[in-house]
C-alpha cells in the first residue's frame, strides 16, 4: 500500500535551518511528483513547492524562493524539504503529498505531517 | 501572486445540500481540486479535475465548473462531513500552485 512517512518533529531557533524528509513506499517513486504544503497553527493550507523525483526539477512558491530547497534520493525513495533562515512565522505542520501531475489526479496520498516549531 | 477565493464558512442542516465556491482568474484554464481536512488530520482529496471523484469518496460529493468559479457540492450532508474544505489549482503558467483560504463547513 502507498505510504508517505515523514521525519519527526523539530524544534529550531530563529535563523536556523530545518530539513524534513518524506520516505515513499508502495509505488514507483519516480512516477509521481511530490508537493510540500504547510499549515500554521489555526491557519489554512499553504503550497510551498513541487519536485519531480524523476529528474529532480523543482518549482517553488514565490514566497519561499531563496529560502527553500527540495531534493530527492532515488536510492531510498525519499524527498527532502529544507527551509533556511527560520523565523517564528515558519512554525507549522509540514506535509508532503504525491501527485500524478500530467494526469491531473490531484494529491491523492499525504504524509502524516511534521511539526516544526521555531522558538528562541 | 495568484489567489483563489473561498467563503470562510458555510452552514447547513443534516440532509440538506452544501455548496462551497472557489473563484480564480485562471480556473477556466486550470483544473481545480478539493480537499477535506478534519482537525488534527492530513487533508483528503475529494474531487480532482474539477468534477472527478476519487475511489472511496461518497457519491454525495460532486464538483462543477463555470467560468472563473468552481463549486463543491455535498448533497445530503451528514454530520461526518463537518470539516474544512480547500480548493486548489495552478496559476495560468501551470508551474505554481495555490490553495484557497478554506471554508469551514458546519453541520447544524
Amino acid at each position: 500500500q502507498v505510504q508517505l512517512v515523514q521525519s519527526g518533529a523539530e524544534v529550531k531557533k530563529p535563523g536556523a535551518s530545518v530539513k524534513v524528509s518524506c520516505k515513499a513506499s508502495g509505488y514507483t517513486f519516480t512516477s509521481y511528483y511530490m508537493h510540500w504544503v504547510r499549515q500554521a497553527p489555526g491557519q489554512g493550507l499553504e503550497w510551498m513547492g513541487i519536485i519531480n523525483p524523476s529528474g529532480g526539477s523543482t518549482s517553488y512558491a514565490q514566497k519561499f524562493q531563496g529560502r527553500v530547497t527540495m531534493t530527492r534520493d532515488t536510492s531510498t525513495s525519499t524527498v527532502y524539504m529544507e527551509l533556511s533562515s527560520l523565523r517564528s512565522e515558519d512554525t507549522a505542520v509540514y506535509y508532503c503529498a504525491r501527485d500524478l501531475v500530467p494526469a491531473a489526479k490531484g494529491q491523492d496520498y499525504w504524509g502524516q505531517g511534521t511539526l516544526v516549531t521555531v522558538s528562541s | 501572486s495568484y489567489e483563489l477565493t473561498q467563503p470562510p464558512s458555510v452552514s447547513v442542516s443534516p440532509g440538506q445540500t452544501a455548496r462551497i465556491t472557489c473563484s480564480g482568474d485562471a480556473l477556466p484554464k486550470q483544473y481545480a481540486y478539493w480537499y477535506q481536512q478534519k482537525p488534527g488530520q492530513a487533508p483528503v482529496l475529494v474531487i480532482y479535475k474539477d468534477s472527478e471523484r476519487p475511489s472511496g469518496i461518497p457519491e454525495r460529493f460532486s464538483g462543477s465548473s463555470s467560468g472563473t468559479t468552481v463549486t463543491l457540492t455535498i448533497s445530503g450532508v451528514q454530520a461526518e462531513d463537518e470539516a474544512d474544505y480547500y480548493c486548489q489549482s495552478a496559476d495560468s503558467s501551470g508551474t505554481s500552485w495555490v490553495f484557497g483560504g478554506g471554508t469551514k463547513l458546519t453541520v447544524l
